[in-house]
């Protein structure tokens, strides 16, 4: 089992551009979350999904979209980046909510120019 | 809103040591969990803490839960090179996972 995957790795926009981050996991997980990490902060939440065609915000919504069309994937969207999206996004899924373990994918290093 | 505060924020000893480091809070938890990160990697699961006062070790690494429920410890005994890494605890509230910023942890030969 691969787990928790991410893709790409690595990416540099400019200010304004579009991007997608696709995150799969293999696990049959119905709980998906998408993070971001900065220094000093911690994770923050950004969007989650309980489930497959289901999404609902976190903590730090504003500025990204997500979807969930399929149980297995869950995209993370940036319609128009700014700098300040600049950070580590890690994507995580769980089998369940509250206390059961989340598995998190390895990561995506967004820089935002 | 709900905090953990972790400390220190940065940790740096020799082989061999023994460290503690804390997470905080002014709210009760259902359950505290203790990730690790490493460098370029996503967290991995350490442990789960469900019961106040409850004590978990996992070889070197001893975890405790606060009587109650709204701090934890990670003791690392005899630290290693290998228990480099970053430390984050996060705590189960509301179905929600409220998660601290963590202690970086460097363990020098």
């Amino acid at each position: 089992n691969a787990g928790v995957t991410q893709t790409p790795k690595f990416r540099v926009l400019k200010t304004g551009q579009s991007m997608t981050l696709l995150c799969a996991q293999d696990m049959n997980h119905e709980y998906m979350y998408w993070y971001r990490q900065d220094p000093g902060m911690g994770l923050r939440l950004i969007h989650y999904s309980v489930g497959e065609g289901t999404t609902a915000k976190g903590e730090v919504p504003d500025g990204y979209n997500v979807s969930r069309l399929k149980k297995q994937n869950f995209l993370l969207g940036l319609e128009s980046a700014a700098p300040s999206q600049t950070s580590v996004y890690f994507c995580a899924s769980s089998p369940g909510t509250g206390g059961n373990t989340q598995y998190f994918g390895p990561g995506t290093r967004l820089t935002v120019l | 809103t709900q905090l953990l505060e972790q400390s220190p924020q940065f940790l740096s000893i020799q082989e061999g040591e023994n460290l503690t480091v804390y997470c905080n809070s002014s709210s009760v938890f259902s359950s505290l969990q203790w990730y690790r990160q490493e460098p370029g990697e996503g967290p991995v699961l350490l442990v789960t803490v469900v019961t106040g006062g409850e004590v978990k070790k996992l070889k070197r690494l001893t975890f405790q839960f606060g009587d109650a429920r709204k701090d934890s410890s990670l003791h690392i005994t005899a630290a290693q090179p290998g228990d480099t890494g970053l430390y984050l605890c996060a705590g189960v509230s509301n179905y929600q996972l409220i998660w601290g910023a963590g202690t970086k942890l460097i363990i020098k030969p």
